[in-house]
């Protein structure tokens, strides 16, 4: 079965970029069956899909985060990241990382980023 | 973009009842590419169901979804204590992932 864990600074000030790992285990992220992505959850809030890469390095970005979103990937490592620019408050959130068919069937445990001076 | 609406935003009931909860969307989502979480406190979300209406592996068969078009359910069909929890629904389309804003289902 797949695991996800996540990994990177749990504090980023604002305005920096805020980067983040997800390191894939009990399976290659060369498959063919995902995507591989990232969604965030604001303190108390909603699900929020932030974007998707294939193995081959296609990308699909939330059209509200997309100037600031880079996803990329690192087959070699079975490892994929996140890179976000500018960011605000409102940025604060728990980032996950997961597997992306139609449906999310396993998710990392995901890591709280506080976005704060 | 597709926007999905849950209804209600809480849902007060008693273990054993009977919970139906609504996912609308601003436009029809293939039945194939809508899908149910459950999340607790502290957790990440648990995929409950997929493709409208088809159980994850483990679910229990309490747990059933339906619909099609712009409307979808998911009932719980006797709550049990541990089924209290945040839900939400999910669309897929155009390679993009829209989610409800959720629908808390507290004990009454």
């Amino acid at each position: 079965q797949l695991q996800l864990q996540e990994s990177g600074p749990g504090l980023v000030k604002p305005s920096e970029t805020l980067s983040l790992t997800c390191t894939v285990s009990g399976g290659s992220i060369s498959s063919s069956s995902y995507y591989w992505g990232w969604i965030r959850q604001p303190p108390g809030k909603g699900l929020e899909w932030i974007g998707s890469i294939y193995y081959s390095g296609s990308t699909y970005y939330n059209p509200s985060l997309k100037s600031r979103v880079t996803i990329s990937v690192d087959t070699s490592k079975n490892q994929f990241s996140l890179k976000l620019s500018s960011v605000t408050a409102a940025d604060t959130a728990v980032y996950y990382c997961a597997p992306l068919g139609f449906s999310v069937d396993y998710w990392g445990q995901g890591t709280l980023v506080t976005v704060s001076s | 973009e597709i926007v999905l609406t849950q209804s209600p935003g809480t849902l007060s009931l008693s273990p054993g009842e009977r919970a139906t909860l609504s996912c609308r969307a601003s436009q029809s989502v293939s039945s194939s590419y809508l899908a149910w979480y459950q999340q607790k406190p502290g957790q990440a979300p648990r995929l409950l169901i997929y493709g409208a209406s088809s159980r994850a592996t483990g679910i229990p068969d309490r747990f059933s979804g339906s619909g099609s078009g712009t409307d979808f359910t998911l009932t719980i069909s006797r709550l049990e204590p541990e089924d209290f929890a945040v839900y939400y629904c999910q669309q897929y389309g155009s390679s993009q992932y829209t989610f409800g804003q959720g629908t808390k289902l507290e004990i009454k």
